[in-house]
This record gives structure tokens, sequence and C-alpha cells, in this order.
């Protein structure tokens, strides 16, 4: 149980267009959904929390109009880098916590974006 | 702000050998400590948390206030131990909002 989905796994652009990643928990409702962005080698970064039906919470320094987060339902949250550029470039994972449930995470496979 | 440091980025054990990987925190409050960890080609995955005060997979971890410290011990590496080691913290009541670590990476030598 608990599983997190993501997609797509990877994706490759063109700078300036928008990428849309899609999280979702397959077998388990999350009112709180989280993403990260993971550099080579590097440890994760919390970008912002998702909350379902309101609007996201952003970590200092990402900007909200830039990553756009969208939680429209208990089993989805979007993300989506608005005109990307090859900075944008990372790995972007996100989790799901259960609604009511411990506060344990559990973590999507990542997604992949290159942006050319 | 809460920040958490593993100090040792790489580390190879032979199989058998006792494995510990480093975990110090910065928090003025109690928090709460996780470790995480991810196989090659598999999403992070729980491996334990301080509260639960269990052992997996022969892993243990004892939150010791007093030094800051979250360390995580096995006392004899096995292969399928080789893996993406993080330490995580999560401040209570803090919105479940996780700060990780910068990982080790533990090869088991066979």
């Amino acid at each position: 149980g608990a599983v997190v989905s993501q997609h797509p796994s990877r994706v490759i652009c063109k700078s300036g267009t928008s990428v849309k990643i899609e999280c979702r928990s397959l077998d388990f409702q999350a009112t709180t959904m989280f993403w990260y962005r993971q550099f080579p080698k590097q440890s994760l970064m919390l970008m912002a929390t998702s909350n379902e039906g309101s609007k996201a919470t952003y970590e200092q320094g990402v900007e909200k109009d830039k990553f756009l987060i969208n939680h429209a339902s208990l089993t989805l949250s979007t993300l989506t880098v608005t005109s990307a550029h090859p900075e944008d470039s990372s790995f972007y994972i996100c989790s799901a916590k259960i609604a009511g449930g411990q506060e344990t995470q559990y973590f999507g496979p990542g997604t992949r974006l290159l942006v050319l | 702000a809460q920040r958490v440091t593993q100090p040792e980025k790489l580390l190879s054990v032979f199989k058998g050998a006792p494995v510990e990987l480093k975990c110090n925190y910065s928090y003025s409050g109690s928090p709460e400590l996780f470790w995480y960890v991810q196989y090659s080609r598999q999403r992070l995955q729980l491996l334990l948390r301080h509260i639960s005060r269990e052992s997996i997979k022969g892993f243990t971890a004892d939150l010791n206030k007093g030094e800051t410290s979250f360390h995580l011990k096995k006392p004899f590496a096995q292969e399928e131990d080789s893996a993406m080691y993080y330490c995580a913290l999560s401040r209570p009541y803090g919105n479940n909002r996780l700060a990780f670590g910068k990982g080790n990476q533990v090869v088991v030598i066979p």
C-alpha cells in the first residue's frame, strides 16, 4: 500500500515552454503532498507543500509564479514549471502523506526534467 | 532554522563489518528524526523513525538530544544494504515538512 506515482518519468523540452508534472497517490488519500528538487549528487530540497483545496506553501527562495502547484483532489497534485530554462533542469520528486495518518511521507519515483 | 548534517558522503564497508552513519541536527525544539533509504533505481523510502524505536533490516538509530544526533547503526553489513541513506528532520506541528541531510552513499564490499 501507500504508492505514489509520478508522470512523466522523464521529459525533455525546449527553453521557454511549460512542463506539467503529475503526482498521484494511488491507494490512499493525501491532503498534503510535497514537491522536492534534487540536483545531481545533492540532497532533496523542499520546494513547496501542496495542500488539497488551498494554496500551496512555498519555501523561501522558490518562485511561486515559476513553479505553479495545483492540488485539485485528494489524490492528485501537479507541478507546472512555467517558461522553463536550462537551469530548471533537475530531478523533481513528490511525496504524499496519508490523510489523518502518521507523519511518514511516501515518495514518488521522480521526474527527470531536461530543458534544452 | 532546522539543519541536518551527514558528514561522510561515501562509506565503504566489508560485508559482515559494522556500519555507522552519522547524523547531527540543529533545532531548538524536540524534532522528529527519520532515516530514509534509496536503493539503486528505486524511490526513496522510509527506513525508520525515532518515535518507533524499532529495528528495521537490522538497523537501529537512537536519538541523543544531548548530542543532537541520530546516528544509524547496523552491526553486520550485508550486500543488499548498499544504498543511499538520508537523515531527515521534521518539526512537530510543523506541517510535516522534512529537512534532509546530504545523504551517505554506502557500498558494501563482498
